[in-house]
């Protein structure tokens, strides 16, 4: 398994409150990705990384904003968590020039 | 914008029956797909590649036909360890186009009984 890691795994927050999510790899790999999984829907991409401090916008960014200042890790934070983010969050990890993405665990987030 | 679409089932099938199940897609332009696998409340794991010429790996095989726009997957002699979500993923990637170009499908689910 590619050596990716999410944390927390769990979280619950209440409504209005930062969240900071962290996803660390150990691949070295040069893009990484944060996604949200929902009933009735795919997996839709919030935001991507494709090096140190190079970020970008994906299908569902609003409310969310990240930062990479290192390789390995990738974070996503909830600015002021609302009910509608209440999700499970996978990051995921590709090697540059491929487009095999492999992911992490997932963090279940409840936002009461 | 641009849809994946897959049959959410179940899909009930006995153990060691044969299974096959299609994934559509709407942009012509798509340049690589893939299957990924998942597992309740675990993350999607890549289960192969969709080559143009179709490939196979053991029990599994994955076909593309572009003309039509849909990609399968079919499993032979199914597993009760099979049984999992499967995703149709495809790449719409345009030309200079960006990391973020993969469009998941929802999901077919797949249960295998004994």
């Amino acid at each position: 398994d590619a050596g990716i890691t999410q944390s927390p795994r769990h979280k619950v927050t209440e409504t209005g409150t930062p969240v900071t999510l962290r996803c660390h790899q150990t691949e070295n790999h040069r893009y990484m990705y944060w996604y949200r999984q929902d009933p009735g829907h795919g997996l839709r991409l919030i935001h991507y990384s494709y090096g140190v401090k190079d970020t970008d916008k994906g299908e569902v960014s609003d409310g969310y904003s990240v930062s990479r200042s290192k390789t390995e890790d990738f974070l996503l934070t909830l600015e002021s968590a609302t009910s509608s983010q209440t999700s499970v969050y996978f990051c995921a990890i590709s090697q540059q020039g491929t487009e095999t993405q492999y992911f992490g665990p997932g963090t279940r987030l409840l936002v009461l | 914008r641009k849809e994946v679409e897959q049959d959410p089932g179940p899909f009930n099938v006995p153990e060691g029956a044969t299974v096959a199940f299609n994934c559509t897609y709407s942009n012509s332009a798509s340049q690589s797909f893939f299957w990924y696998r998942q597992d309740c409340r675990k993350e999607p794991k890549l289960l192969m590649s969709v080559y143009s010429s179709g490939n196979e790996d053991g029990r599994f095989t994955a076909q593309l036909n572009r003309a039509s726009q849909y990609i399968s997957l079919l499993i032979r002699d199914s597993k009760l360890s099979d049984s999992a979500t499967y995703l149709c993923v495809v790449n719409n990637r345009t030309v200079g186009g960006g990391a973020d170009g993969l469009t998941f499908g929802k999901g077919t689910h797949l249960i295998i009984q004994p």
